[in-house]
């Protein structure tokens, strides 16, 4: 299993930029999540979904958008980009409610 | 909503001695509190939890204590090695799906 695979791993956007991150996981899992690591700080929901055609904000959600068309894939939509939304984004899934979160690599975003 | 508030915000200890770190939560709700590890550059890794009806949980060097009326659980890790060197994260969550997390402890190993 690869778990959960996250790209691009890294990227650069100028202001106003969009761009999307993808995010598929192969353990079948029903749970999946964004979040967003700003330094030194812990991790901000920023959507999440409960299965295939579900999603729900977290946090955090003003300036991202999600969808969730399969089980394996939850890709996060960042509109307009803005400085603001310079960040570490991991994407996670679980098997239940509760329990053990099984994170991506991360994808380094920096708007400039 | 939940809060969760994490101390102290770095921690440095002799290598062989025991860490402690604090997490406070304020919705009395919380029934799920887990314990992330994330290395530099790295992906954040569960290392213990805990839920709400029980009140201590050991795994090798690391346990976890969990006080309800309180509301507050401690992370503890005993013999600290330098592969302990990393950020720890706490956090807490009903069963509304969402985590609330704490900021992190940064604990470091001194030889």
């Amino acid at each position: 299993n690869a778990g959960v695979t996250q790209t691009p791993k890294f990227r650069i956007l100028k202001i106003g930029q969009s761009m999307t991150l993808q995010c598929a996981q192969d353990m079948n899992h029903n749970y999946m999540y964004w979040y967003r690591q700003d330094p030194g700080m812990g991790l901000k929901l920023i959507y999440y979904s409960v299965g295939a055609g579900i999603t729900d904000k977290g946090e955090v959600p003003n300036g991202y958008n999600v969808s969730r068309s399969t089980t394996e894939d939850f890709p996060l939509r960042l509109e307009l980009a803005a400085p603001s939304q310079t960040s570490v984004y991991f994407c996670a899934s679980s098997l239940g409610v509760t329990g053990e979160l099984f994170f991506g690599e991360g994808s380094r975003l920096t708007v400039l | 909503g939940e809060n969760v508030e994490q101390h102290p915000s770095t921690l440095s200890v002799q290598e062989g001695d025991s860490a402690v770190i604090k997490c406070t939560y304020s919705d009395s709700a919380s029934n799920y509190f887990p314990w992330y590890k994330q290395e530099l550059g790295k992906r954040p890794q569960l290392i213990i939890d805990i839920r709400s009806n029980v009140g201590e949980k050991k795994d090798q060097r690391i346990a976890v204590t969990l006080n309800k009326t309180a509301k507050h659980f401690s992370l503890h890790i005993t013999e600290t090695q330098p592969e302990d060197s990393a950020v720890y994260f706490c956090a807490a969550s009903e069963s509304n799906y969402q985590l609330i997390w704490g900021a992190g402890t940064k604990l470091i190993i001194k030889p």
